[in-house]
């Protein structure tokens, strides 16, 4: 059961650069999002979707963007990295019918833009 | 709008006493409340979740919390408390009222055990 995968796990950007953080997940979960961990400030919510199509901002979405055109894949970009995007980030997936809403994390994602 | 607090930055607890970590809620319809814990350069890991039913909840590790819909609290405890306990502790938040609701996070409580 590979669950919830994020790649890349490491990943070096220079400023202005744009790249995407890669999530899928195997467990047909409807729900979907990304967070960033900084120290001291918890997990932030970046956006979320609640099925395909279907996508929306949550606390921290500027210079982020994502798309859900399947029900297993949520890809965030970055389309031009700042030094401020330096954080850990993390994908969840869960699902009121299937998991009992509990909430299932990918390993993390280490991004450093220099 | 719906929020989540984890008032204390640091707890310190000694080995075999009780601990406690505190965390508040805002929602505006019934509230889903969960513990995740998270171990240096690790994901996260679930510990327990209150949807519905008993206001005390049992999970991982020895883990318990009660669900106070007065107090708008859902605290975390654990009789005795272990040095592998020592961890980043998280409390999140999503309102039930809504299938299209977020799950929002607090800012999370530094567990430190001492023998």
């Amino acid at each position: 059961n590979a669950g919830v995968t994020q790649t890349p796990k490491f990943q070096v950007l220079k400023t202005g650069q744009s790249m995407t953080l890669q999530c899928a997940q195997d467990m047909n979960h409807e729900y979907m999002s990304w967070y960033r961990q900084d120290p001291g400030m918890g997990l932030r919510l970046i956006h979320y979707s609640v099925g395909a199509g279907i996508t929306d901002q949550g606390e921290v979405p500027n210079g982020y963007n994502v798309s859900r055109s399947t029900t297993e894949d949520f890809p965030l970009r970055l389309l031009s990295a700042a030094p401020s995007q330096t954080s850990v980030y993390f994908c969840a997936s869960s699902s009121d019918r299937t998991s009992g809403n509990t909430i299932y994390f990918g390993e993390g994602s280490w991004l450093t833009v220099v | 709008a719906q929020s989540v607090a984890q008032p204390e930055d640091q707890v310190n607890v000694a080995e075999g006493n009780p601990l406690t970590v505190k965390c508040t809620y805002s929602v505006s319809g019934n509230p889903y409340l969960f513990w995740y814990v998270q171990y240096p350069n690790r994901g996260l890991q679930f510990l327990l979740k209150y949807i519905t039913g008993d206001n005390l909840v049992k999970g991982s590790y020895g883990f318990e919390a009660e669900f106070n819909k007065s107090q708008t609290s859902f605290h975390l405890k654990k009789p005795s408390a272990l040095v592998s306990d020592s961890a980043l502790y998280f409390c999140a938040v999503r309102d039930g009222y809504s299938s299209a609701s977020k799950i929002i996070f607090g800012s999370g409580t530094r567990l430190s055990i001492r023998p």
